[in-house]
């Protein structure tokens, strides 16, 4: 296991519906990247916080947003859900954004199912 | 953008067999190359990772080669049991300031007993 936790751990919503992730990293970790995981496929990154700001971002739409806390545990809120939302969101912790340093750890998901 | 491209998309093999997939990546700036191991229902758990002033790691049965003049890298499994079947995904980043991983479209393996 690696320390890090999501929760909920499966959420159903309806099209146009908003949600709230949330991540807490490893103890010792201050950066939390975000990860979209459709079924069959490899993980895509969506955006990544250090130290409460963002750190980076993937090609997801301004509806996708984030936040980090200062014991850094993070939220990821998605607004006016689609369809295509359904999937496997993943939070990755590192222990810093240092090269050498910056080696993810995730958790185990949050399964979110859009109807 | 990173493009990185992963095969085969399935194998199996005979359990003591060994497993390797291999994957390519488009930018020569990228620098950071893990594997994860994904079975059902978790989330990647890493397994081995390489950066790029060095051309081949191990970890008892795993082991990963960089090749970056041909820009890809392979992960070889040796004496392969039954808990290894999954999913594997390669990655690579830049890791300048922070890692964003591009990941491979997976690998899922199964070990035959």
């Amino acid at each position: 296991e690696t320390g890090v936790t999501q929760s909920p751990t499966h959420l159903i919503k309806t099209r146009g519906q908003q949600v709230t992730l949330r991540c807490s990293s490893q103890s010792g970790h201050n950066t939390v990247s975000w990860y979209q995981q459709a079924l069959g496929q490899g993980p895509q990154f969506i955006f990544q916080y250090y130290r409460e700001e963002e750190n980076g971002r993937g090609n997801f739409p301004p509806r996708f947003s984030g936040l980090q806390f200062p014991n850094y545990s993070s939220e990821l809120n998605v607004n006016a859900l689609e369809l295509d939302d359904s999937a496997l969101y993943l939070c990755a912790s590192s222990p810093s954004r240092d090269r050498g340093r910056d080696t993810q750890y995730f958790g185990p998901g949050t399964r979110l199912t859009v109807l | 953008g990173e493009n990185v491209e992963q095969h085969p998309s399935t194998l199996s093999v005979q359990e003591g067999d060994s497993a390797v997939i291999k994957c390519t990546y488009s930018d020569s700036a990228s620098n950071y190359f893990p594997w994860y191991k994904q079975e059902l229902g978790k989330g990647p758990q890493l397994i081995i990772d390489i950066r790029s002033n060095v051309g081949e790691k191990k970890d008892q049965r795993i082991a990963v080669t960089l090749n970056k003049t041909a820009k890809h890298f392979s992960l070889h499994i040796t004496e392969t049991q039954p808990e290894d079947s999954a999913v594997y995904f390669c990655a690579a980043s830049i890791g300048a300031a922070g890692n964003k991983l591009t990941f491979g479209g997976g690998t899922r393996v199964l070990v035959k007993p």
